[in-house]
């Protein structure tokens, strides 16, 4: 079954430091995976996506991910944390159960020190 | 701007009464889905609709309903809310491709009294 792990529940990281968050996926086949960010009180934004080809994806908002099969890991990245990016951010991956259904990990919380 | 935008942010409803949640879209997806996220949880899919056709996941309780009257709406109806129902409500919705990202409302909070 395809499943979702985020292994850090809270991170919290300096404004201006980089910024790592961590994505382990089980899936068959080539997966689908998305990385979003929900700020409190609001819905998910997309931050990222891939699909295919090139494993290091550009995403919104300065981010970036790498995707390597070897490892089943899609971790995301953002070289200088700003204050404003504090928030929970959810990995997921395209379920093949159904159109377009998505399997989420449990989420990162970020926490960003001034 | 296309989006999905969701009425009302917030409900507060009593314990038992049934109450409507609200989303429509300008993005003219096909596909249309339902989740509850409780704090400090990641969202969890209630259902989906494909068109009009309706696609309910295996653990949604019969408590929870919805109609798709168009391509637009879709309405969420808990028939008689329980305290274990305050959640984040959130709307989503994607085209009809296989795996193309889905794109999210900014949620309704539910608060049963």
């Amino acid at each position: 079954a395809q499943s979702v792990t985020q292994p850090d529940i809270h991170i919290t990281v300096s404004e201006g430091a980089s910024l790592e968050l961590r994505c382990n996926y089980s899936y068959g086949a080539t997966p689908y995976l998305f990385w979003y960010v929900q700020s409190p009180g609001q819905g998910l934004q997309l931050l990222l996506k891939y699909f295919s080809g090139d494993t290091l994806v550009q995403g919104i908002k300065g981010f970036e991910a790498e995707f390597k099969r070897s490892q089943s890991s899609f971790n995301l990245r953002k070289p200088s944390v700003h204050w404003s990016d504090a928030a929970e951010y959810f990995c997921a991956v395209g379920s093949s159960g159904g159109y377009n259904k998505l399997i989420f990990g449990a989420g990162t919380r970020l926490a960003v020190h001034p | 701007d296309a989006m999905v935008i969701q009425n009302p942010r917030y409900q507060v409803t009593q314990f038992g009464k049934p109450v409507t949640l609200s989303c429509s879209q300008t993005l003219n997806h096909n596909v249309m889905y339902w989740y509850q996220q409780k704090s400090s949880q990641a969202p969890k899919l209630l259902f989906h609709y494909y068109d009009k056709d309706f696609n309910n996941e295996a653990d949604t309780p019969d408590n929870f309903q919805s109609r798709r009257p168009n391509t637009s709406f879709c309405f969420l109806d808990i028939r008689s809310p329980g305290l274990g129902d305050a959640a984040m409500y959130l709307c989503a919705t994607s085209r009809d491709q296989v795996n193309q990202p889905q794109h999210f409302g900014d949620g309704t909070r539910l608060s049963i009294l």
